[in-house]
């Protein structure tokens, strides 16, 4: 069974600095891993999407790495703003499946 | 713009009660999800479908019911049998299969469920 751990599950940094999060999967057979962004009360925003052909992703300030062999990926955030400040989630889709699995997400916290 | 529009924002239920709520989309996606957030516990797939007429349980579909007519409908009815219903509510479509073009999954905004 799928298993996805973000850490760690809250973090908070000055306004200006770089950042990564991190997500870790237990099935490296996966066809596809997402990143999305929660505010407060909201729903899921799609922030990158990475197939399992692919290494990395980049969105802007965003840059989304994937290590399917050691089960990995990072979410990289350049010059941190305090609108960058939400919960990020990742999840992945195993081969052969079409739901997504979720982990518990990274409250980020961007002090200005 | 293409999207999902889940209704009502914010509902309450009281005891015994069934409730419905209503997810529609227009992104003309096959598939379609129904998770339940709970504060500390991350999101959790109660039912999805990949075609009109066609469903399959996900892990805590005890207590919730759902029916797809329509390709752009997938509404959730929770029942007086789901003890503990209070939560938030999301609603996913995505294209179903293998695709190049596959830009993952989309979410509404959400549904707060609050027994009374």
């Amino acid at each position: 069974k799928q298993e996805v751990t973000q850490i760690p599950a809250a973090l908070s940094v000055p306004e200006g600095e770089n950042l990564v999060l991190n997500c870790s999967f237990t099935d490296s057979a996966i066809y596809n891993l997402q990143w999305f962004r929660q505010d407060p009360g909201k729903g899921l925003t799609s922030l990158l999407l990475i197939q399992s052909s692919q290494r990395e992703q980049t969105s802007g300030r965003l840059n989304a790495s994937l290590d399917k062999s050691s089960g990995r990926s990072t979410l990289y955030i350049a010059a941190s703003q305090p609108g960058d400040s939400a919960t990020y989630l990742c999840a992945v889709r195993g081969q052969g499946a079409q739901k997504l699995v979720f982990g518990q997400g990274t409250r980020l916290t961007i002090n200005p | 713009d293409g999207g999902i529009t889940q209704s009502p924002k914010y509902l309450f239920r009281k005891e015994g009660q069934n409730v419905t709520l209503s997810c529609e989309q227009n992104l003309n996606h096959d598939a379609m999800y129904w998770y339940r957030q709970d504060p500390g516990q991350g999101l959790r797939l109660i039912y999805y479908s990949q075609i009109v007429n066609d469903f399959q349980k996900g892990d805590i579909a005890e207590g919730y019911s759902v029916s797809r007519e329509k390709k752009e409908s997938f509404p959730l009815t929770v029942t007086s049998a789901q003890k503990n219903p209070t939560a938030f509510y999301l609603c996913a479509s995505s294209i179903f299969g293998y695709t190049q073009t596959d830009y993952g999954y989309t979410f509404g905004s959400g549904t707060r469920l609050t027994v009374v």
